[in-house]
């Protein structure tokens, strides 16, 4: 299993602003992947964040928006640019179960941003 | 293209009774893995249960127990002896054997009543 720290595990935020959500994981994994889960809704791959490269980005979702950085095997971060009201979500980061065998995701708590 | 599909957005179920939640999915891969996952309120998204597709055994973790039938693509999970503490969101996911994209389906919720 694997251990995941995200900060901030809420905030409101103004309209216009930015904020970098952190994801911290106890053990060195491939990929991170950043979700958003809008209110009521399911989780949406934002996209997958490799280390010492360029993010993938999912359909509708654009760098410019939501830069991601990953310096290195155990830490990520999504920035949620030039926010609205419309992304006011959880952000959930993830990784996959590092054995073969299992194929799951584990989760942080999630950050839930209330954009004003 | 993998679907995972939720049919109850809402259930509930009396304390100490069985409920079952369903959950379908499309795909033309034969290998693959389904999953369960449990988010209480404001709180963080667990796993409940996991069912390679390869296994005809259905998985059993305590209460839950799935009922995987692939060839009609379904994969429902039973709770039995319902608790307060199941009241959750529960989603039903998809993740291919070879690729690390999951499919999510849309949730349902489920309370337990006293």
């Amino acid at each position: 299993s694997a251990v995941i720290s995200q900060k901030p595990s809420r905030d409101i935020c103004q309209r216009g602003t930015s904020l970098t959500i952190q994801c911290q994981v106890d053990s060195q994994v491939t990929m991170m992947f950043w979700y958003r889960q809008q209110p009521g809704q399911s989780l949406t791959l934002i996209a997958t964040a490799n280390q010492g490269s360029e993010a993938t980005y999912e359909s509708g979702f654009v760098i410019d928006k939501f830069p991601i950085s990953r310096p290195n095997l155990t830490f990520s971060t999504l920035t949620v640019s030039n926010m609205s009201p419309e992304d006011s979500s959880i952000y959930l980061c993830s990784v996959a179960g590092t054995s073969s065998n299992t194929g799951e995701l584990f989760f942080g708590e999630g950050s839930r941003l209330t954009v004003l | 293209a993998q679907t995972v599909t939720q049919s109850q957005p809402e259930m509930s179920v009396q304390e100490a009774e069985t409920v079952t939640l369903s959950c379908t999915y499309d795909t033309s891969e034969n290998n693959y893995y389904l999953f369960w996952y449990k988010q209480p309120p404001s709180r963080q998204m667990i796993l409940v249960i996991r069912q390679e597709a390869y296994k005809q055994q259905n998985a059993t973790e305590n209460r839950f127990s799935v009922n995987f039938q692939k060839a009609a693509k379904s994969f429902s999970l039973k709770i039995s002896d319902s608790q307060l503490g199941d009241t959750a969101m529960y989603f039903c996911a998809f993740r291919t054997n070879t690729g690390n994209q999951f499919y999510f389906g849309t949730g349902t919720s489920l309370t337990v009543i006293p």
